[in-house]
């Protein structure tokens, strides 16, 4: 079945630093999601891309989508203590209506 | 105003007793979706169904069972053949492949 898998599952930054997570999935996906769960909360959705190589941005978070539709990432510049969580990328198979979460990045800020 | 709302936020299990998650919504979305989520881990698919009467088993179905008589909720039942039930229950809905909006979710625990 498809995977997605996250890297890193960790990450510790110093207030300030940027922070990278990487998604890659064993299936070419027809979109890719993110989302963002704060400790003890439940995800709420950041974003979606569709197109190959697709980048948004939204404030400090950069989202791109890559050319073969099996990978994406999700970049923040200059990292605050309100960007503190877990993040997830979430995609569909083509032809499949089930969303398959990756295994998330769990970011902690050291202020 | 407009949401979805799990009940309870918190439940305990008895060995062998049947327990049920209820999951209602007033979004008027179609799609609907049943994730475990275990500590420190990404979201599983349990359930989902698409539409009314209709449902489908996702990646980790076994020792739950699921009904969808209106379009507003799709309750969960943890069945005593469930043997490590203990874990965070988010409900979600949907329309179409859009975005997953969830609820507050559901803690289970086994006493």
């Amino acid at each position: 079945g498809q995977q997605v898998m996250q890297i890193p599952q960790y990450q510790h930054v110093q207030e300030g630093e940027d922070f990278t997570t990487y998604c890659n999935s064993s299936t070419t996906l027809s979109n890719i999601q993110w989302y963002k769960q704060r400790p003890g909360g439940h995800p709420v959705f950041l974003i979606q891309l569709v197109k190959s190589g697709e980048v948004k941005k939204q404030k400090r978070l950069t989202f791109q989508f890559g050319e073969a539709k099996k990978n994406s990432s999700l970049h923040i510049t200059a990292t605050q203590t309100t960007d503190v969580g877990t993040y997830f990328c979430a995609g569909p198979s083509f032809g499949n209506e089930k969303l398959t979460f990756g295994t998330g990045t769990r970011l902690t800020i050291i202020p | 105003d407009g949401g979805i709302t799990q009940s309870p936020k918190y439940l305990f299990r008895k060995e062998g007793q049947n327990v049920t998650l209820s999951c209602e919504q007033n979004l008027n979305h179609d799609a609907m979706y049943w994730y475990r989520q275990d500590p420190g881990q990404g979201l599983r698919l349990i359930y989902y169904s698409q539409i009314v009467n209709d449902f489908q088993k996702g990646d980790i179905a076994e020792g739950y069972s699921v009904s969808r008589e209106k379009k507003e909720s799709f309750p969960l039942t943890v069945t005593s053949a469930q043997k490590n039930p203990t874990a965070f229950y988010l409900c979600a809905s949907s329309i179409g492949e859009k975005k997953l909006f969830f609820g507050s979710g559901t803690q289970l625990s086994v006493l």
